[in-house]
């Protein structure tokens, strides 16, 4: 069956540096997404990685090595703001999404 | 205004009840799609349409059915809701051509059945 893993829950600290990661096992790949999803709110997307390496966007940065089957979200200086559950999903070989449960970050002052 | 919309945002209703979510969109893209979000689950998809004149089951089809009445407007429909379709329900939009497949949400529809 196809699997997407992140972690539940992370919590950190405002200013600071979090890492979210995300492993998967699809039938084939055609790219993998993260998306921000405020409480209450509906998810908006932060990135796609189709090729291996790092993608850098502002604060955000995503990776991906697709022999691992790993990617992860690196927030910089934390904010706030930054309070919300983040999505990871792969596009499989029929160019339909699967989805993780997301990872619900805590940010603390 | 919300370049993709869905009415109700909220809505309370019986078991047995016919319930229809409604989207339309602005954003002139030909294909849509119907997301259920449940606590502790990813996003799975009920249904997607490419356009008018195409309709697809998602991965949880069973217990509802889609119309898509133009290229704006895609309705989700629970012909007898059931207390396990309680969730929050989104509508979204991607682009045709664009297998990056950034998909645009609305602000979604909270369903409680009793």
């Amino acid at each position: 069956g196809q699997n997407i893993d992140q972690p539940t829950e992370m919590t950190a600290t405002e200013g600071a540096i979090v890492q979210i990661n995300c492993t998967y096992q699809t039938s084939g790949f055609n790219g993998l997404f993260w998306y921000q999803q405020h409480a209450g709110e509906a998810p908006t997307f932060l990135s796609y990685n189709v090729l291996d390496g790092l993608e850098e966007k502002g604060r955000f940065s995503s990776f991906l090595s697709r022999s691992k089957g790993y990617s992860y979200l690196l927030l910089k200086e934390l904010q706030m703001k930054d309070s919300a559950s983040y999505l990871c999903a792969v596009m499989d070989s029929n160019y339909q999404l699967i989805w993780g449960a997301g990872t619900k970050l805590i940010i603390k002052p | 205004d919300a370049d993709v919309t869905q009415t109700p945002r909220n809505r309370i209703t019986k078991t047995g009840k016919r319930i229809m979510l409604e989207c339309s969109q602005t954003k002139g893209h030909d294909r849509m799609y119907w997301y259920r979000q449940d606590p502790g689950l990813g996003l799975r998809l009920i249904y997607y349409s490419f356009d008018v004149k195409d309709i697809n089951k998602g991965e949880i089809s069973d217990g509802y059915s889609v119309s898509r009445q133009a290229q704006a407007k895609f309705s989700l429909s629970l012909e007898s809701a059931i207390p396990n379709q309680t969730a929050l329900y989104f509508c979204a939009t991607s682009e045709q051509r664009d297998h990056t497949g950034e998909l645009f949400f609305g602000e979604g529809s909270r369903l409680t059945v009793l």
